[in-house]
């Protein structure tokens, strides 16, 4: 089975300041990693995945295997990053291999409240 | 397109009502997904469907809930008899089935179960 964990319930930082939203999982296999956000009165929308190593709106993301981390970061937070962020795992291949079907499920974590202050 | 489809949008019930809850997925998408949000539990999974077919329902909480999704088009989330700890967010996500894929939320349905 798998887990995601997002230790912070609610982080406020300041706007300029750095972020950081933690998220460790837990899974035998090889995961691939989301972080999702939900900006107020919005969809539950996709922000960056692992596999793709993207920069979306400043935020960048690196599985770290050793750790079994995936912390999403930013060097300077705005306003209007303020929103509920969750990590989130899909298995990619279970411990003995590509696991085939009803491998697309993704497990989330509990999410991170990020509050920017002006 | 505008989109994976929810409604109500909004439902207020009071304890003992049947409450159904529908979901229009993104044309050509394969995967549907029905969540449960909480602020104590957060997001979890309650059932996915591939091609029509319920995949993993591990997620439904008791026999009080049922989904199904009679067409590529359209699913239901059903519960009867509701209860007020049932009162959350629900969510349908719809994607195409392949690796690196990206599931599209809804806006979700308030329910109030007084």
């Amino acid at each position: 089975a798998q887990r995601v964990t997002q230790p912070e319930k609610l982080l406020s930082v300041f706007k300029g300041a750095p972020v950081e939203l933690k998220c460790n999982y837990s899974y035998s296999g090889s995961p691939e990693l989301f972080w999702y956000v939900q900006y107020s009165r919005q969809r539950l929308q996709l922000l960056l995945r692992h596999i793709s190593r993207e920069s979306i709106k400043g935020f960048t993301a690196d599985l770290n295997k050793g750790e079994t981390s995936f912390h999403l970061k930013k060097p300077f937070a705005q306003e209007e990053d303020s929103a509920m962020y969750y990590c989130a795992l899909s298995p990619l291949s279970g411990p003995g291999g590509y696991s085939g079907a009803g491998s697309y499920q993704l497990t989330f974590g509990k999410g991170t409240k990020l509050s920017v202050i002006p | 397109d505008a989109g994976v489809i929810q409604s109500p949008r909004h439902e207020v019930t009071e304890m003992g009502q049947e409450v159904t809850l529908r979901c229009k997925p993104i044309s050509g998408h394969n995967s549907l997904f029905w969540y449960r949000q909480t602020m104590m539990r957060g997001l979890e999974l309650l059932i996915y469907f591939n091609n029509n077919v319920p995949i993993d329902d591990s997620g439904m909480p008791e026999d009080r809930f049922s989904a199904k999704m009679p067409n590529a088009s359209f699913s239901t989330l059903k519960i009867q008899p509701s209860e007020p700890r049932d009162s959350a967010v629900y969510f349908c996500a719809s994607s195409l089935r392949r690796q690196g894929y990206e599931q599209y939320f809804g806006p979700g349905t308030r329910l109030t179960v007084t």
